[in-house]
């Protein structure tokens, strides 16, 4: 069964630092991961996906990175700002199009 | 506005109630999903629907119905709610089911069983 596990579980930075989320996975058999915003009440974003056989994507300040064989995932995002405060949610995708979510790592940046 | 849209945003309501959320997709996609987030914020998968059929059926109480008219709709029913069944629901969809796309959530649903 796969267990997707965040570290940490929330984060405070002051405005502009960069800063690294992580995210393991149990099983390594997976078709890609994805990376999620969720804001309070709200839905979810989807910030970045990479599939199986990427190393990374990247999306402005955004940066994700994926090793597969060890079963990490690391989301760094650079210049931090406080509109970028949130949770970040990682998910990854097995058979059948199931995602299998982490419980997020809630970060705040500080003006 | 091409999204993905639910219908309530917030239920409450009371025990052995039963209630319906509607799920609708302008994007054109496939596949649509249902999920739930609980007290703790973890979500989990409920459902998952391939053009009408279902092709995920996580471990939920048979309470949980869900029902695809189209392939743009995907709405969950439950009936005799239960105090556990308060979450936020969320229904998401994708072009197709594999590797290649991303997910796109909706709002979200709160649901509060009294």
């Amino acid at each position: 069964k796969q267990e997707v596990t965040q570290i940490p579980a929330a984060l405070s930075v002051p405005e502009g630092e960069n800063l690294v989320l992580n995210c393991s996975f149990t099983d390594s058999a997976i078709y890609n991961l994805q990376w999620f915003r969720q804001d309070p009440g709200k839905g979810l974003t989807s910030l970045l996906l990479i599939q199986s056989s990427q190393r990374e994507q990247t999306s402005g300040r955004l940066n994700a990175s994926l090793d597969k064989s060890s079963g990490r995932s690391t989301l760094y995002i650079a210049a931090s700002q406080p509109g970028d405060s949130a949770t970040y949610l990682c998910a990854v995708e097995t058979s059948g199009s199931r995602l299998t979510f982490g419980e997020g790592t809630q970060l705040t940046v500080n003006p | 506005d091409t999204a993905v849209s639910q219908t309530p945003k917030y239920l409450v309501t009371q025990m052995g109630n039963d209630k319906s959320i509607k799920c609708e997709q302008n994007l054109g996609h496939d596949t649509m999903y249902w999920y739930k987030q609980d007290s703790k914020k973890f979500l989990k998968i409920m459902f998952s629907y391939n053009n009408k059929e279902l092709i995920i059926n996580e471990t939920v109480p048979n309470r949980f119905s869900p029902k695809s008219p189209d392939k743009a709709h995907l709405n969950l029913h439950i009936n005799s709610l239960e105090l556990g069944d308060s979450a936020v629901y969320f229904c998401a969809s994708s072009p197709s089911g594999g590797a290649t796309y991303e997910q796109y959530f909706g709002p979200g649903t709160r649901l509060t069983v009294t």
